[in-house]
């Protein structure tokens, strides 16, 4: 069945270092891709999507890239701080069939960010 | 705060038990989504209601089951529950059914089956 790829499981940065999580899909009609950041015990947040028709997107010190072609994208944090040490979920929507619009998430990175 | 309300935030149950979990969606969202979230892993999509109606299916057991009343808010029915289905569940809801509107997720049951 359709599915999302996400890369890599675990992410250690030094604080003020970028990191760059990666995800790829398989359903080609995908066109709406979220990122969401899970703290520990705490619910998915949205913190930032991009649609197909866009290349890339920033929202202050995080990015996402779309590549339509390979049918990957990926989110970019700059100087990271240890606020951001949590758990980043992918996903993509699927379009097809009775699914149409639900979302596929990647199984989820834990970025630690050391002080 | 989503906006999207569940209770209860903890349970605690035997096996062979049923429960219901609660959410409220977001004022003026129509769809609702129910996700499984066991330790340390990902979210695994479960159902979908779109204003009443089942609308997509995901990896749902048989003994769960759910739905959607005419005010929005839905519930998830677990029965016959066994001990892997300790897990944290999520309800989201979106304004529509999907097609590039963000899902914006509830604070989550924390089930626990001894």
């Amino acid at each position: 069945g359709e599915n999302v790829e996400q890369h890599p499981s675990t992410l250690s940065v030094q604080e003020g270092d970028s990191a760059v999580i990666k995800c790829t899909y398989s359903d080609s009609a995908s066109n709406y891709f979220p990122w969401y950041k899970q703290e520990l015990g705490k619910r998915p947040q949205l913190i930032i999507d991009i649609r197909s028709n866009v290349g890339e997107k920033k929202d202050q010190r995080i990015a996402v890239t779309l590549n339509k072609t390979a049918k990957h994208f990926s989110l970019h944090i700059t100087e990271t701080q240890p606020e951001d040490s949590a758990v980043y979920f992918c996903a993509a929507t699927l379009n097809y069939g009775g699914s149409q619009g639900n979302l596929i998430f990647g199984k989820g990175t834990k970025l630690s960010v050391k002080p | 705060d989503s906006g999207v309300t569940q209770t209860p935030k903890h349970l605690i149950t035997a096996t062979g038990q049923r429960v219901t979990l609660r959410c409220s969606p977001r004022s003026g969202d129509l769809s609702v989504y129910w996700y499984q979230q066991s330790l340390d892993q990902g979210l695994q999509f479960l159902i979908q209601y779109y204003n009443g109606e089942e609308r997509a299916k995901g990896n749902i057991l048989e003994r769960f089951s759910a739905q959607q009343f005419p005010d929005l808010h839905s519930e998830l029915n677990l029965s016959s529950l066994e001990l892997g289905d300790s897990a944290l569940y999520f309800c989201a809801s979106s304004v529509e059914a999907g097609r590039n509107s963000p899902l914006h997720f509830g604070n989550g049951t924390r089930l626990t089956v001894t």
